[in-house]
């Protein structure tokens, strides 16, 4: 049973670009959420979607943004890219209706590492 | 706003003896849950128990209990027989039980080294 697959594992970018980090859920899942991880920091909630619509957002600015396509794997793009948005990108993958059950735990992926220059 | 704050930023322990991870938490609202994950040196964040907030018993997963104090609001992390493999970084989070979506705040965590 394949879990989240994210890719690419590792990237580096220059300051003002744009990127773009993928996302496949683990079978079964319909709900993508992403985090960000800063170094020495615990994961931040970015947005979460389902359904291929935006249900939730974090503390994030506009230029964070996604994307959730009919096949539940979904996007994340960063545009104007800052030093700060350096960190690691983890994608979560779990089943939108069950929450509250104990079962609707989120399941990682390994993370894309982003280091903006 | 949810807050989750973990006060060890290391901790040590020998092979086979137990270890205790704190965790606090911090939340107006009345339903909540809370977990902890363990993300070794590869990044990926392994989900290792969960513990709602109406749950009576305190939760266990094998070698990892769950040492839930609703009063005090705190979910310490007691993992049991250490292996070397437990050595890793550790992170307490919990949920919204108001919204219904499972998003999760983390604390900063805890690194745990085991030794031989």
């Amino acid at each position: 049973d394949a879990g989240v697959t994210q890719s690419p594992t590792h990237l580096i970018k220059t300051r003002g670009q744009q990127v773009t980090l993928r996302c496949s859920p683990k079978s079964g899942h319909d709900t993508v959420s992403w985090y960000q991880q800063a170094l020495g920091q615990g994961p931040q909630f970015i947005f979460q979607y389902y359904e291929e619509e935006e249900r939730q957002r974090g503390n994030f600015p506009d230029r964070f943004s996604g994307h959730q396509f009919p096949n539940y794997s979904s996007e994340l793009n960063v545009n104007a890219l800052l030093l700060g948005d350096s960190a690691l990108y983890l994608c979560a993958s779990s089943l939108g209706h069950e929450f509250g059950s104990g079962a609707n735990v989120l399941t990682f992926g390994a993370g894309s590492r982003l280091t903006v220059l | 706003a949810q807050k989750i704050t973990q006060t060890q930023p290391g901790m040590f322990v020998q092979e086979k003896e137990a270890v205790t991870l704190d965790c606090t938490y911090d939340t107006s609202d009345p339903s909540y849950g809370l977990f902890w994950y363990k993300q070794p040196s590869s990044g990926e964040m392994i989900f290792l128990i969960y513990q709602g907030s109406y749950d009576q018993q305190n939760a266990t997963e094998g070698r990892y209990s769950l040492n839930f104090q609703k009063a005090r609001k705190s979910a310490n992390l007691v993992i049991s027989a250490s292996q070397l493999g437990d050595s890793a970084m550790y992170f307490c989070a919990m949920s919204p039980g108001s919204s219904g979506y499972s998003t999760l705040t983390f604390g900063k965590g805890t690194m745990l080294l085991v030794s031989p």
